[in-house]
C-alpha cells in the first residue's frame, strides 16, 4: 500500500459538519477510486475518476462529492455528514482500463459521524 | 444481472487444515476475477487474479484459485492453514463493459490453533 496515501486515518465528525478525505498516489496510474466498507456489505464504489479531469458516480454517490485535482490526487468531500456515513473509506488506483489489471488500495480512513 | 456472491461470511478451520473460500459470479461473459485479503486495520492486498490465461491461478502466501466456467466459480484454496492466514477475504469481479470492480461481501477466516 505504499503507493497510495490517505489522510486522515481517523476522524470523528458531528452530524452536519463537513470534511474532505485526501488521497494521493505515486504510481502514475490514471484511474482513481473511492470505496466505502461496511460490515456485511463488502466494498461499494462511491465515485471514480478514469483520468485527470473526469469523475463518475459509482454505486453510492449520494452525500459525497469528489475532485480530481491532478493525476496524483483525488479527494472525497462530505458536505454535511450524517451518521449513515460512518464507515471505513478506501482510496484505490489502477491503470486506465481495468481489463484484469490490479487496483491498489490505501490503508483506509476510519470516519465516525456522531 | 451481473453479481458476485461469497458463500459464508465466516469460515473457521484448524491450523494445518484445508482452506476453501467460495466465490461465484453471475455473468454471461466470463469476467476477470480477483481475490483480495484484508488484515485488521489495513487496506486490501491482492492475493491473485484470473485474466483468461491459465484457469488455475497461484497467488501469494500459498493460496490458489481455480476458474471454472461451467460452475461460474472462482474458489480460493490453501492446502494447509496457518495462523497468519486469519483475515478477511474478498472476491472481486471486473465485468466486461463495466469500469468498476464489484466486490463480494467478504469472508472472515478464523484459524483454530
Amino acid at each position: 500500500n505504499a503507493g497510495v496515501t490517505q489522510t486522515p486515518k481517523f476522524q470523528v465528525l458531528k452530524t452536519g459538519q463537513s470534511m474532505t478525505l485526501q488521497c494521493a498516489q505515486d504510481m502514475n496510474h490514471n484511474s482513481m477510486y473511492w470505496y466505502r466498507q461496511d460490515p456485511g456489505m463488502g466494498l461499494r464504489l462511491i465515485y471514480y475518476s478514469a483520468s485527470e479531469g473526469t469523475t463518475d458516480k459509482g454505486e453510492v454517490p449520494n452525500g459525497y462529492n469528489v475532485s480530481r485535482l491532478n493525476k496524483r490526487e483525488f479527494s472525497l468531500r462530505l458536505e454535511s455528514a450524517a451518521p449513515s456515513q460512518t464507515s471505513v473509506y478506501f482510496c484505490a488506483t489502477g491503470t486506465a482500463t481495468l481489463s484484469g489489471n490490479t487496483i491498489y488500495f490505501g490503508e483506509g480512513s476510519w470516519l465516525t459521524v456522531v | 444481472a451481473q453479481s458476485v456472491t461469497q458463500l459464508g461470511s465466516h469460515v473457521s478451520v484448524s491450523e494445518g487444515a484445508l482452506v476453501l473460500l467460495r466465490c461465484n459470479y453471475s455473468s454471461s461473459v466470463p469476467p476477470y476475477l480477483f481475490w483480495y485479503v484484508q488484515y485488521p486495520n489495513q487496506g486490501l492486498q491482492l492475493l491473485l487474479k484470473y485474466t483468461s490465461a491459465a484457469t488455475l491461478v497461484k497467488g501469494i502466501n500459498g493460496f490458489e484459485a481455480e476458474f471454472k466456467k461451467s460452475e461460474t466459480s472462482f474458489h480460493l484454496t490453501k492446502p494447509s492453514a496457518h495462523m497468519s492466514d486469519a483475515a478477511e477475504y474478498f472476491c472481486a469481479v471486473h465485468f466486461f463493459g463495466n469500469e468498476k470492480l464489484t466486490f463480494g461481501t467478504g469472508t472472515r477466516l478464523t484459524i483454530i490453533p
